[in-house]
């Protein structure tokens, strides 16, 4: 069974500053996805990774799959009170119809 | 109508009460999955339908039964159920490939409360 670990689990920040979340992993996967959800939503995918070391940027946002395939982190700069939600990173397998969801990180931005 | 839409947005069912949830993507996929979700805890993949075949029945007990006709549409229909049933019902889903699956795309959610 492959597993997601989220962290931080939760976060409450400051509007403003800076913020990092990590997903680690012992295995490898195919592609990599970060989903923000908001209360009673569904999850909205903002990106999905696929190349080692690839480095995606959504505005403030900086994704980054690890070179191994196997971690991943979301890099936010100047946070917004908009920017608070769920995250959730979401791994898909080399075959098969599933993702691997972690167990997400609570983000507060504080106006 | 564009993603993936789900109905009802809110259902209040007694627990002697048979309701369905109906999920609907327009995104020509070709697998579609029901999730749990409840509150503070991660996300339950219940079902996976792969080119409308199930895949995948993650233990889930019997007063949950999926259907899926189509490529297109999927159902989850709810009888007996318990209060700890209630939670956020997520639909979703994806292209999957002989190289694996990439993203999914979720619904709205159908907030389900059992009384």
């Amino acid at each position: 069974t492959q597993l997601l670990e989220q962290s931080p689990q939760f976060l409450s920040i400051q509007e403003g500053e800076n913020l990092t979340v990590y997903c680690n992993s012992s295995s490898v996967f195919s592609s990599l996805q970060w989903y923000r959800q908001e209360p009673g939503e569904g999850p909205v995918l903002l990106v999905t990774v696929v190349t080692g070391g690839e480095v995606k940027k959504l505005k403030r946002l900086t994704f980054q799959f690890g070179d191994a395939r196997k971690d991943s982190s979301l890099h936010i700069t100047a946070a917004q009170p908009g920017d608070t939600g769920l995250y959730l990173c979401a791994g898909g397998e080399t075959s098969g119809s599933r993702l691997t969801f972690g167990e997400g990180t609570q983000l507060t931005v504080n106006p | 109508e564009t993603g993936v839409t789900q109905t009802p947005r809110h259902l209040v069912m007694g627990m002697t009460n048979k309701k369905s949830l109906k999920c609907e993507q327009h995104l020509g996929h070709n697998a579609m999955y029901w999730y749990k979700q409840s509150a503070k805890k991660p996300l339950e993949l219940m079902f996976v339908y792969s080119l409308e075949e199930r895949v995948e029945n993650n233990s889930v007990p019997s007063r949950f039964s999926p259907e899926c006709p189509n490529s297109s549409h999927l159902f989850l229909h709810l009888h007996t159920l318990q209060p700890e049933d209630s939670a956020l019902y997520l639909c979703a889903s994806s292209q999957v490939w002989t190289s694996g699956t990439y993203e999914q795309y979720f619904g709205p959610g159908t907030r389900l409360t059992v009384t």
